[in-house]
């Protein structure tokens, strides 16, 4: 069966300080790997995305994320976060969509990044 | 592009009463997927429609409920005879199915928050 493991569940960090929240999946044929960062009392928002091609995927609010098909991993990494970035951080796997799939997202539990001034 | 709208934000309702949710995906969209977000979990799928036709259901969508979308536009999500178990966020996905964008990524709606006294 396919999962999705977030090994951290709080990340406290101090402002401008780098982050990495860790991602490792499990599956058996390839997916495709997303982060969606979620904001209280809000829906999820797709920060980022691999589907394809270059390793390296970067989000337009400096994230960044590289999958790494050998450790089964999609970490996210920012090298100096702000006060805004605090927020709850979704890693998702999704396989292609056909031969039955629906293309539906199976989610990790989430990391809560607590960013301090 | 609106995005996905979810009626209503919040529903407060003892236990045994039934509930309704709705979903209005964005325009053009013919894909749309049902989660549950409980405090501190990632979102969990629970059913998945293409169009109309509802293609697939998780095991975690008990007999209590039950979801439509009967032309192919809106959709609704029913919990009959509600349980303090099924507390949580409901949210809402949609992405496009047509040729060439059917790995598009899943737009979330905000949810309706339910809260079982």
């Amino acid at each position: 069966a396919q999962s999705v493991t977030q090994l951290d569940s709080q990340v406290p960090v101090f402002e401008e300080a780098p982050v990495e929240l860790r991602c490792n999946y499990s599956s058996s044929v390839s997916v495709y790997l997303f982060w969606y960062v979620q904001y209280p009392n809000q829906g999820l928002q797709l920060l980022l995305k691999y589907l394809s091609g270059s390793t390296l995927v970067e989000s337009i609010n400096g994230f960044e994320a590289e999958f790494n098909k050998s450790q089964t991993s999609f970490h996210l990494r920012k090298p100096s976060v702000h006060i805004s970035d605090t927020a709850e951080y979704f890693c998702a796997v999704r396989f292609p969509h056909g031969s039955g799939n629906t293309g539906k997202l199976i989610f990790g539990q989430g990391t809560t990044l607590q960013v301090k001034p | 592009d609106t995005g996905v709208s979810q009626d209503p934000r919040h529903k407060i309702t003892k236990r045994g009463q039934n509930v309704t949710f709705r979903c209005d995906p964005i325009s053009e969209h013919n894909r749309l997927y049902w989660y549950r977000q409980t405090l501190g979990q990632g979102p969990e799928f629970l059913t998945y429609f293409q169009n109309e036709a509802q293609l697939e259901k998780s095991r975690l969508l008990s007999d209590r409920f039950s979801a439509e979308r009967p032309k192919g536009s809106f959709s609704t999500l029913e919990i009959q005879r509600t349980e303090q178990g099924d507390s949580a966020m409901y949210l809402c996905a949609s992405s496009p199915g047509r040729a060439g964008r059917r790995n598009s990524p899943l737009h979330f709606g905000n949810g309706t928050r339910l809260t079982v006294t």
